[in-house]
């Protein structure tokens, strides 16, 4: 059973417009992690969280806002969506273990603005 | 080798053969992480080796570490077409909190 949820799974956009992307994990892990996959790319963090009312900035937090209302629930809001922001968006959830964070991603959400 | 922000690197090989890719990474880690990432899917975590061991074994799968040169390598032999995906390493430390540093990832399609 998938421990790691994303919806919607596709969703198009118009410019402008506000498109909100939710998370939720069964893990209970205290971290949670918004990225972003671009074709022939790597993937590139955009907010993360540690816990329940926390979000951090990750690489490249511009033009994105996050919320962590649960320990289950991280959602990626595009305020003011852009074509720029057409892209794969995966979440992940992980905790920091002895000497290390494996974190257990999502299927993705492929989202176009138009 | 990948890293960081680097475009995606392409190998593809003949089912049976072996193969080995390469990864470099800039700060210092307690743990080189490989991920494999499936179309479609999100990656998953397929091993992942020490900063105090030099090779790790998993199946078909080996891991080398080489702390001096700040780079690690995932071998597979005998690949299978199912071998086919995007392959990741990843690194963090506890001084750069929960985050992981991923690399620019290896595309590898193995022809059956």
């Amino acid at each position: 059973e998938a421990a790691v949820t994303q919806s919607p799974r596709n969703k198009v956009a118009v410019t402008g417009g506000k498109v909100t992307l939710s998370c939720n994990q069964t893990n209970n892990h205290n971290n949670m992690y918004w990225y972003r996959q671009d074709t022939g790319h790597g993937l590139r963090l955009i907010h993360y969280s540690y816990g329940a009312g926390s979000t951090e900035k990750g690489d490249i937090p511009d033009g994105y806002k996050a919320s962590r209302p649960s320990q289950e629930n991280f959602s990626l809001i595009l305020e003011l969506a852009t074509p720029s922001q057409t892209s794969v968006y995966f979440c992940a959830s992980g905790d920091w273990g002895a000497d290390y964070a494996e974190q257990f991603f999502g299927p993705g959400t492929r989202l176009t603005v138009l | 080798s990948q890293w960081g922000e680097e475009n995606l690197q392409a190998l593809s090989i003949q089912e049976g053969e072996d193969v080995t890719m390469n990864c470099s990474y800039k700060t210092y880690t307690t743990v080189v992480q490989w991920y494999r990432q499936k179309s479609g899917k999100g990656p998953a975590l397929i091993i992942l080796i020490r900063s105090n061991e030099r090779e790790k074994r998993s199946g078909r799968l080996r891991a080398t570490l080489d702390t001096s040169s700040q780079s690690s390598s995932l071998s597979i032999t005998g690949t299978l077409a199912t071998d086919t995906a995007v392959y990741f390493c990843a690194t963090g430390n506890n001084n750069a909190g929960a985050k992981l540093t991923f690399g620019g990832g290896t595309r590898l399609t193995v022809r059956p």
